[in-house]
């Protein structure tokens, strides 16, 4: 089993959508939880991150984490052409490990 | 001023030549690393690297070493390059204490 996995799309949704990304994880000792943007021959940035379970926010972006169910979520609302990118979750007990990245596309 | 910066953006080679890709941070981490990301946008660690103790990913080929001159740089070189080992390796640092990865712009490989 990989110690994290997320579904790699493609998702394609109309400009303004609500758009849910998730990533599950098998790790219980997983502490930080982390969400990458990577645009199109660019590197990875960090968007945001959480400790532990709970909600964060930040502006159109909300980083939600359930450690009891081992499943972490980003919603963006309000989507825009600008946020289409592939999407990568991260989480880290004492190693980095990535999800296999979800590419969204935003629709005008 | 850019924080983690790799050299060159573009590389193209024949197999089995030898080749080094160099990675500079100036954001004062101690630890960087190294990783690997195929054409289904996988990005799969290869190193970390710190001023005390260098991780290798088991499932890295030997013909991958970092070196390592300084606390701001860590250079990948490759031996004997095969085709598998087109791909685009991105280096990225982070502080002992920190929770997020720089990653820098990439380095395209491709291994004709």
């Amino acid at each position: 089993q990989k110690e994290v996995e997320q579904d790699p799309g493609p998702l394609s949704v109309p400009e303004g959508a609500i758009v849910s990304l998730n990533c599950t994880y098998s790790n219980s000792a997983f502490q930080y939880f982390m969400w990458y943007r990577q645009y199109s021959r660019k590197g990875p940035e960090l968007l945001m991150y959480t400790y532990s379970s709970g909600n964060k926010e930040d502006g159109r972006f909300t980083a939600q984490v359930d450690k009891s169910s081992k499943y972490i979520s980003l919603f963006i609302r309000d989507s825009q052409p600008s946020d289409s990118a592939t999407y990568l979750c991260a989480m880290t007990g004492n190693q980095f490990y990535f999800g296999t990245g979800t590419s969204l596309t935003v629709i005008p | 001023d850019t924080a983690v910066s790799q050299t060159p953006k573009y590389l193209v080679t024949q197999m089995g030549n030898d080749k080094s890709i160099k990675c500079e941070q100036n954001l004062g981490h101690d630890t960087m690393y190294w990783y690997k990301q195929d054409s289904k946008k996988f990005l799969k660690i290869m190193f970390s690297y710190n001023n005390k103790e260098l991780i290798i990913n088991e499932t890295v080929p030997n013909r991958f070493s970092p070196k390592s001159p300084d606390k701001a740089h860590l250079n990948l070189h490759i031996n004997s390059l095969e085709l598998g080992d087109s791909a685009v390796y991105f280096c990225a640092s982070t502080s002992g204490g920190g929770i997020g990865q720089f990653f820098g712009p990439g380095t395209r490989l491709t291994v004709l």
